[in-house]
């Protein structure tokens, strides 16, 4: 079976701008998490989706927006870009209530600048 | 809210030797779950062991254990015959059950570096 796979690996981009960055879930589970990882911290949940709906939020902006599509592969947008959003952003998936853990991609390291 | 705290932002051992890496967290709830996991310069994180909360045994994986103590809050990571592949973040975690996200809220991590 296939993990979780995120594009791209690394991303550069100027303040202000827009970033899409993408995730694909591990074949069998229904849902998706994001996390924001800064640097020497521990990684902070952004959302979740559980079959295309958003069903938990942690505290972020609305400026950070996701979808889930059918396939259960899924996105993260960030408008208006600011230079905190420098982090390596993490993709996890589930499968139902991820009791039994969730399984994690490598990242994708976006700087701000 | 939840809390997880990791107090030591770094550790070695030699290898082969034994290392306990320390979590506490703070929860008003009583059913929930708590997992260990580790992350290398690859930076995806590894699920190493997971506890669920209502359970009193230790949960154990191979070279892995942890030590439960609910009363404590107190959930920590040893690891028997460390292994130069042990070199990783570590991080404790700690997860509600609701309707709706269950996710994790992560510790700051433990650096821990095996020595040859």
């Amino acid at each position: 079976e296939t993990g979780v796979t995120q594009s791209p690996t690394h991303l550069i981009k100027t303040r202000g701008q827009q970033v899409t960055l993408r995730c694909s879930s591990q074949s069998g589970h229904n849902t998706v998490s994001w996390y924001q990882q800064a640097l020497g911290q521990g990684p902070q949940f952004i959302f979740q989706y559980y079959r295309e709906e958003e069903n938990g939020r942690g505290n972020f902006p609305p400026r950070f927006s996701g979808l889930q599509f059918p396939n259960y592969s899924s996105e993260l947008n960030v408008n208006a870009l600011e230079l905190d959003d420098s982090a390596l952003y993490l993709c996890a998936s589930s499968s139902g209530q991820g009791i039994s853990g969730y399984t994690f991609g490598s990242g994708t390291r976006l700087t701000v600048v | 809210a939840q809390t997880v705290t990791q107090s030591q932002p770094e550790m070695s051992v030699q290898e082969a030797e034994t290392v306990t890496l320390s979590c506490t967290y703070d929860t008003s709830e009583n059913n929930y779950y708590l997992f260990w996991y580790k992350q290398p310069p690859s930076r995806q994180m590894i699920l190493v062991i997971r506890q669920e909360a209502y359970k009193q045994q230790n949960a154990t994986e191979n070279r892995f254990s942890v030590n439960f103590q609910k009363a404590a809050k107190s959930f920590s990571l040893k690891i028997s015959d460390s292994q130069l592949g042990d070199t990783a973040m570590y991080f404790c975690a700690f997860m509600k059950l609701v309707t709706g996200a269950n996710n994790l809220f992560f510790g700051t991590g433990t650096r821990l570096t095996v020595i040859p």
